[in-house]
């Protein structure tokens, strides 16, 4: 199975803030892979999919980048609304797998 | 508007089953492959298992091969999840989820809190 990490585990930020989070993979996936966002108490909402390639709906704040094993989610300018946790999930091979998730939260 | 509307809460005494379902609208149902994602109390995302609608094919995660049955109704373009055997291991919430093309899943029903209890 393909492992996905995700660090750091917890991020904590100032608003306004640009953050950077990661999600590294155990084999090559190409860019077969996807972030998600899930407040709490909710379904998790695709943010990103195939690496790069933004969702209509998503504020334009969240950008993504990498290929391979590393992989990048950016959020620029962060918002009270963007605590959440934040979910990598690889679609290059069976069983579909999901990193451990980073948990932003605000100071 | 594409939607996913799941059961509501069960619980179930250990030992037995339970079945949660996922009815889908605004799309055709058997174009997409359904997912099932276990989620335990304040853990991550773990993937169980798709079900393509149109050939009642199915894949499982190995540790959820003897756990989960997956089934899918054309004629109520509903999906269907059984958890057998249930122990505490298997207290989640659990959420269905259209994959578009082999890819990602961009739309996840609200989820089913599942409980095992005596």
């Amino acid at each position: 199975d393909i492992v996905l990490t995700q660090s750091p585990t917890t991020l904590s930020v100032t608003p306004g803030e640009t953050v950077s989070l990661s999600c590294r993979a155990s084999h090559s996936i190409g860019t077969n892979l996807h972030w998600y966002q899930q407040k709490t108490n909710e379904s998790p909402r695709l943010l990103i999919k195939y690496a790069s390639q933004s969702i209509s709906g998503i504020p334009s704040r969240f950008s993504a980048s990498g290929s391979g094993t590393d992989f990048t989610l950016n959020i620029n300018n962060v918002e009270f609304d963007d605590v959440s946790s934040y979910f990598c999930q690889q679609t290059q091979s069976w069983p579909r797998t999901f990193g451990g998730g980073t948990k932003l939260e605000l100071k | 508007e594409v939607q996913l509307q799941q059961s509501g809460p069960e619980v179930g005494r250990p030992g037995s089953s339970v079945k949660i379902s996922c009815k889908a609208s605004g799309y055709t149902f058997t174009d997409y492959v359904m997912n099932w994602v276990k989620q335990s109390p304040g853990q991550g995302l773990e993937w169980i298992g798709w079900i393509d609608p149109e050939y009642g094919s199915t894949d499982y995660a190995e540790k959820f091969k003897k756990k989960a049955t997956l089934t899918a109704d054309t004629s109520s373009n509903t999906a269907y999840i059984q958890l057998s055997s249930l122990t505490s291991e298997d207290t989640a919430t659990y959420f269905c989820a259209r994959e578009v093309g082999l890819g990602a899943q961009d739309y996840w029903g609200q989820g089913v809190m599942v409980t095992v209890s005596s």
